[in-house]
């Protein structure tokens, strides 16, 4: 069966520092991969997705950068933070017209 | 106009009763739909697929109305624990397999 993982659970960070987010997938090969954001109280914002190794789109202008160095794998960082990327970081992956499913996610506070 | 639009709720229902939550979507190309469940501070999780035919799983019903672009949600016989938020989502079929989450409906079922 599919996995995916994610990690840290939980990240608090200055305003200013680096990060760098993780998820992983197992059980199913090529799949296509997304970044969500979802602020408190709100729904989801797809960030970035990605349909294979070294191809990544970008949703909206932001902070942030993704990449997808092997085909389970996909990152997303920033060089620095903002308070405004505060938020609940999901990644999930899926294929063409099915449904997602989303790792457990990490909560990022930024001070 | 959002392309995916739900009621926001809350709906705060007594234990036993039945719910229905509806969904609207703009995007006519749109090819396969989706009811999410969400607990607080988790990950979104599958609860079903909807089909043009309706489709029933337990004490859930999901319908779709291709004409209308409408989807909704039934649930019977309401639990304490079915007391989440709701997401409908809409995919838009093509290769990336982007999907549109709605913000969610919250549902409290109260003893």
């Amino acid at each position: 069966s599919q996995t995916i993982h994610q990690w840290p659970a939980t990240l608090v960070q200055p305003v200013g520092s680096p990060l760098s987010l993780e998820c992983t997938v197992e059980g199913t090969s090529n799949p296509n991969l997304y970044w969500y954001r979802q602020a408190a109280g709100r729904g989801l914002q797809l960030l970035f997705y990605s349909v294979g190794i070294g191809q990544i789109s970008s949703e909206v202008p932001q902070n942030l950068s993704a990449s997808r160095p092997q085909d389970r794998q996909f990152i997303l960082s920033s060089k620095k933070l903002l308070l405004s990327d505060s938020g609940f970081y999901l990644c999930a992956w899926g294929h063409p017209v099915r449904e997602q499913f989303f790792g457990p996610g990490t909560r990022l506070t930024v001070l | 106009r959002k392309e995916v639009e739900q009621d926001p709720g809350p709906f705060n229902v007594p234990e036993g009763a039945t719910v229905a939550f509806n969904c609207t979507y703009s995007n006519s190309a749109s090819q396969s739909f989706f009811w999410y469940r969400q607990d607080c501070r988790k990950e979104p999780k599958l609860l079903m697929s909807v089909y043009s035919s309706g489709n029933e799983d337990g004490r859930f019903t999901a319908q779709l109305n291709r004409a209308s672009q409408y989807i909704s949600l039934l649930i019977r016989d309401s639990k304490l624990s079915d007391s989440a938020t709701y997401l409908c989502v809409v995919n838009r079929g093509t290769n990336a397999g982007k999907s549109t989450f709605g913000d969610g409906t919250t549902l409290t079922v109260k003893p």
